[in-house]
């Protein structure tokens, strides 16, 4: 079973829209990642959220974690093309694994 | 610094056969980990070794098995192949020191059973 849940399944947006993903998770957490993966291709870690930290930035993301309510998001801002892909939440609940997300796919028009 | 590298990229086996896939960590990691990429059951967890110990397995059957060696690099074995087995296999490399961080992952193997 997974421990994160993506929501949108799928998101469609012009070129320089927001783009926004949540995802939901099921125990207490040391940390939260996101990832990226291209066309079935390996994944990018993007950021990492510690359990004590509530927002983090880096570029054009943006995350968030709310420990009460078990979830975080992620903002991409002013999105490319080149942001097309699969986004995926992970969480390290259980020792040396990381536990992911069924993925929020990005699609970004021209 | 080279990043993960996984070889083969690309493998078609038979139902039955038997197949060994191959990881090699960014230099300087110890902790490796194996995942399995399906449509249907997304990333799952297979197992995590640091310094030739599996410290974490996945609700794998026992035809999945892997072991690193003393350089790090990693390989998974899956004996008695069925069709199911048809997958994106991901490896993925840590420093492995203290918690879990960012993992830097291959391009992964795509493994195809007929």
């Amino acid at each position: 079973s997974q421990q994160g849940e993506e929501d949108p399944q799928a998101l469609s947006i012009q070129e320089g829209e927001n783009a926004t993903m949540n995802c939901s998770y099921k125990t207490s957490i040391n940390n939260l990642q996101w990832y990226r993966q291209n066309s079935g291709r390996g994944l990018v870690h993007l950021i990492l959220i510690r359990s004590n930290e509530r927002e983090k930035h880096s570029g054009r993301l943006r995350v968030t974690l709310d420990t009460s309510k078990k979830s975080s998001s992620l903002l991409i801002t002013a999105s490319r093309a080149a942001d097309t892909a699969s986004y995926f939440c992970a969480t390290d609940a259980d020792d040396y694994k990381l536990s992911f997300g069924a993925g929020t796919t990005v699609t970004v028009r021209a | 610094k080279a990043g993960v590298t996984q070889t083969p990229r690309y493998l078609i086996k038979t139902r039955g056969q038997q197949v060994t896939l191959s990881c090699s960590p960014i230099s300087g990691h110890r902790s490796v980990s194996w995942y399995q990429q399906t449509p249907g059951q997304g990333l799952q967890f297979l197992f995590e070794y640091f310094s030739e110990t599996q410290r974490n397995k996945g609700n794998f059957p026992g035809r999945f098995s892997g072991r690193q060696f003393s350089n790090s690099r990693s390989e998974m074995n899956v004996s008695t192949l069925e069709l199911g087995d048809s997958a994106l296999y991901l490896c993925a490399s840590s420093p492995g020191r203290g918690g879990f961080t960012e993992a830097f992952f291959g391009q992964g193997t795509r493994l195809t059973v007929v």
